[in-house]
Parts: C-alpha cells; sequence; structure tokens
C-alpha cells in the first residue's frame, strides 16, 4: 500500500500564479485533511472533509479551495499565489471505524512564493 | 476552544539521557490525546495515544499518560538515541469526525 501520496514535492510559484496541490490514499478513507506546517507554528489545519463530497474549513482556509474529487483524491488549490503561503503542505486521511484513532500522512510539498 | 501546548524546544540531550516533553492541554470534555513524531525531511507519524484517564499509550521506548487531573500528556524516554532526534507533536481529538489539534512542536536533537 502506498497509504497517502502528495505531488509535487517541491514547487515554486512566483507571486500572482495558481497551482493545485494534489493528495491521494488508497485506504479507504471517508476523511481527509489539508495542513500547513510552518516553523514555530505547528501544523494548522487549512480544510477537511468529513466524506466524499463534503468540505469544511479549518483554522486557516482563507486564499485556498478544496475539492474532494472522490473518496481517494483530495486536492488543494492557491487561485492567486501569495508569499505569505510559502510553506509545507501535508495531506491526511483517517478511517472511520471504532477505534481508528490514527491519521495518516503525505511526506508533504514544499512550496516557495516569490 | 481546545487547544495543546507543549514545551518550547529546541531540546538537546546526549545519548543515553532521560527525556521529558511536557504537553497540557484545554478542552471541554475528555478527549483522546496522541504523541506524533516528524523524522527530517518526512511526514508526520503516529508514536502513540492514549484514549482515557490514566491510560498509558507507548512505543519504541517512550511512554505517555493520560492525567485527567492535571490535563496533561508528557512523553518520556528512559534512554534517547542519535535516532530519536526529530520533532514531536502532541494533539488531542474528539470522537467522530473532528480533525486533529496539534501542538506547535518540540525539536530534539540527540548528540552522541
Amino acid at each position: 500500500n502506498a497509504g497517502v501520496t502528495q505531488t509535487p514535492k517541491f514547487q515554486v510559484l512566483k507571486t500572482g500564479q495558481s497551482m493545485t496541490l494534489q493528495c491521494a490514499q488508497d485506504m479507504n478513507h471517508n476523511s481527509m485533511y489539508w495542513y500547513r506546517q510552518d516553523p514555530g507554528m505547528g501544523l494548522r489545519l487549512i480544510y477537511y472533509s468529513a466524506s466524499e463530497g463534503t468540505t469544511d474549513k479549518g483554522e486557516v482556509p482563507n486564499g485556498y479551495n478544496v475539492s474532494r474529487l472522490n473518496k481517494r483524491e483530495f486536492s488543494l488549490r492557491l487561485e492567486s499565489a501569495a508569499p505569505s503561503q510559502t510553506s509545507v503542505y501535508f495531506c491526511a486521511s483517517r478511517g472511520d471505524r471504532a477505534g481508528a484513532y490514527e491519521q495518516y500522512f503525505g511526506p508533504g510539498t514544499r512550496l516557495t512564493v516569490t | 476552544g481546545d487547544s495543546v501546548t507543549q514545551m518550547e524546544g529546541p531540546v538537546t540531550l546526549s545519548e543515553e539521557a532521560f527525556l521529558t516533553i511536557n504537553c497540557t492541554y484545554t478542552a471541554t470534555g475528555y478527549p483522546s490525546l496522541f504523541w506524533y513524531v516528524q523524522y527530517p525531511g518526512e511526514g508526520l507519524q503516529l508514536l502513540l495515544k492514549a484514549t482515557k484517564a490514566d491510560d498509558k499509550g507507548s512505543n519504541k521506548g517512550f511512554e505517555a499518560t493520560y492525567r485527567k487531573e492535571t490535563t496533561s500528556f508528557h512523553l518520556e524516554k528512559g534512554s534517547v538515541q542519535v535516532s530519536d532526534s526529530a520533532v514531536y507533536f502532541c494533539a488531542l481529538r474528539f470522537s467522530g469526525n473532528t480533525p486533529l489539534v496539534f501542538g506547535k512542536g518540540t525539536r530534539l536533537s540527540v548528540i552522541a
């Protein structure tokens, strides 16, 4: 099993450019999440999706949009990138069966906006 | 709202030293508590968890006990190794589909 995969691994954008970060999981999980990680700030939740067809805002949603394309895939879009969005982005997923406490994380996408 | 507070790092220890990373939480109700570890260049991995008061989670020599009276979940290891160098995150979550709430992370460096 690949677990949670993210593409790309690295990306450099100019201010105002757009891009989509891709995430896919092969564990048949209902819940998926997007976080950003910044030095001294820990992980902050951007958006999450409790099931296919639903999405909810997290702590820092401004400047981002998401799409839960199907049960496997959850993408994050930056419509007009800003330097403040320079960060490492992590996707995660979690199952819903009783006792399924663990969130599984992807390897991350390191984004630099100049 | 719900929150997690961890001791600030970085923490630098010599190999075989005793490790404690403090974690306290603020929450209404009784969440499940977690420690995640992030090795350099990787995503986060679950290290251990506890789902109710007085539960002790353990893994790879690390332990943490869910203390309801002090709202704490401190991470301990009796003898650290260089390979334990990583960033450690304390987190909480309530039942259902609620996302994890993370602390800011504590960077640990272990020197030989």
